[in-house]
């Protein structure tokens, strides 16, 4: 069975703190794909990165950076110097192939407040 | 502005009745996918089509149907439609069939529909 498990529901920081969002993940297949999104206060979802499952290396753009763990099943997002706009819900998905294609199932959000 | 449109942008709708949305792709992008996002169930996965063929199916009820058309634009087509099914339903675009590394999924800004 898959599962995507954002065990962190909320978590409030103050501006310029870094802070890292857990994602825990469970697949039987070999080949699965892993997301991060954002969805800001205004609704609309934005893609962050996707990593294959045969690329564990971590991926750093600006701000961002992403550890991938086969290890553990984890595909954890960290913020550095967090700001306001990073206020938002962050949701961690994963992409495997099953019997009719690949399917997508995403964790529950976790929703970060960065205070100024 | 991701490229992505959707339309219509709100619905309020009975319950028994049908609806449909409708969502055009980026320029180029050959993949559509459906998505829904609701307080009970989350964010979901509902249905991919690629180039007018569906790709993968995820959590998509039988009363819901969707295709995609030779111009690329698809249409996620709702029927028999209950309070549960009151959710953002979100289209996305990429240039082609996931399993191409790095290629980016851009979203539209969603369809809120409101089942009474």
């Amino acid at each position: 069975a898959q599962k995507v498990t954002q065990a962190q529901t909320e978590i409030s920081v103050v501006e310029k703190e870094d802070v890292t969002l857990d994602c825990v993940y469970e697949t039987r297949d070999t080949t699965y794909y892993l997301f991060w999104y954002k969805q800001p206060p205004s609704g609309e979802l934005v893609f962050l990165i996707r990593r294959n499952s045969f690329d564990e290396q971590n991926e750093i753009s600006g701000r961002y950076s992403w550890n991938f763990q086969k290890s553990t099943s984890s595909f954890n997002f960290t913020i550095t110097a967090s700001q306001v706009v990073d206020s938002a819900v962050y949701f961690c998905a994963l992409t495997s192939r099953n019997t009719g294609g690949f399917k997508t199932i995403f964790g529950a959000g976790t929703r970060l407040f960065v205070k100024a | 502005d991701s490229g992505v449109t959707q339309t219509p942008k709100h619905l309020i709708t009975a319950t028994g009745q049908r609806v449909t949305l409708r969502c055009s792709p980026r320029s180029g992008d050959l993949s559509v996918y459906w998505y829904q996002q609701s307080l009970d169930q989350g964010l979901q996965f509902l249905i991919q089509y690629y180039n007018g063929e569906e790709r993968a199916k995820g959590n998509i009820l039988e009363r819901f149907s969707a295709q995609q058309f030779p111009d690329l634009h698809s249409e996620l087509n709702l029927s028999s439609l209950e309070l549960g099914d009151s959710a953002l339903y979100f289209c996305a675009s990429s240039v082609s069939r996931l399993g191409d590394l790095g290629n980016t999924i851009y979203f539209g800004e969603g369809s809120w529909l409101t089942v009474v």
